[in-house]
């Protein structure tokens, strides 16, 4: 079967770093997507990860390795409007995007 | 430039009752994903829209249905509604064929459901 890691929760202080790690196992791979959701709200884009490496926009950064079957998003500065749901997915062999049950992240002052 | 407009916004339902959902896309998107999200959970794939077919199809019954028209616009119906149905209901849409080669779904605010 399919399958999207991710933990469940995660804290960190205003001003701290973050990685919310991501492991998967799909049938085949064609990218692999970092969306934040905040509650009640729509989930938003925030990156795509098809080739192994970094990817950085800002404060925000996402780590692929396909071998692993691995990501992870950093999110650096942290604000207090980053608290949120994160949720990782893979686009599988059919072009189907597999969604993680996201990372709920709380930020303390 | 108007996103992904969902309505209705929330709404209430008993067991056996049908619902219809609908979803206008962004402006200049010819696709439209449904998405269903359990309180806690990340989206399940329901179906994608494109040129008024369906595409592709996630593990749900034949009671989940839909439409696309040709304005792009789309309808998710659910017949025989069960409590498990209470959830929200995402659209997102996106562009079938890309120049970035990334098919970024810009997303619906979602019409919760609650079947009681």
């Amino acid at each position: 079967g399919q399958n999207i890691d991710q933990p469940t929760e995660m804290t960190a202080t205003e001003g701290a770093i973050v990685q919310i790690n991501c492991t998967y196992q799909t049938s085949g791979f064609n990218g692999l997507f970092w969306y934040q959701q905040h509650a009640g709200e729509a989930p938003t884009f925030l990156s795509y990860n098809v080739l192994d490496g970094l990817e950085e926009k800002g404060r925000f950064s996402s780590f692929l390795s396909r071998s692993k079957g691995y990501s992870y998003l950093l999110l650096k500065e942290l604000q207090m409007k980053d608290s949120a749901s994160y949720l990782c997915a893979v686009m599988d062999s059919n072009y189907q995007l597999i969604w993680g049950a996201g990372t709920k992240l709380i930020i303390k002052p | 430039d108007a996103g992904v407009t969902q309505s209705p916004t929330h709404l209430i339902k008993t067991r056996g009752q049908q619902v219809t959902l609908r979803c206008s896309p962004k402006s200049g998107h010819d696709t439209v994903s449904w998405y269903q999200q359990a309180l806690g959970q990340g989206p399940q794939f329901i179906f994608q829209y494109y040129e008024e077919e369906e595409r592709q199809r996630g593990n749900f019954p034949d009671r989940f249905s839909g439409h696309q028209f040709p304005n792009y616009s789309s309808e998710l119906n659910v017949n025989a509604l069960l409590l498990g149905d209470s959830a929200l209901y995402l659209c997102a849409s996106s562009l079938a064929h890309s120049s970035s080669g990334a098919n970024v779904l810009t997303f619906g605010a979602g019409s919760r459901l609650t079947v009681l």
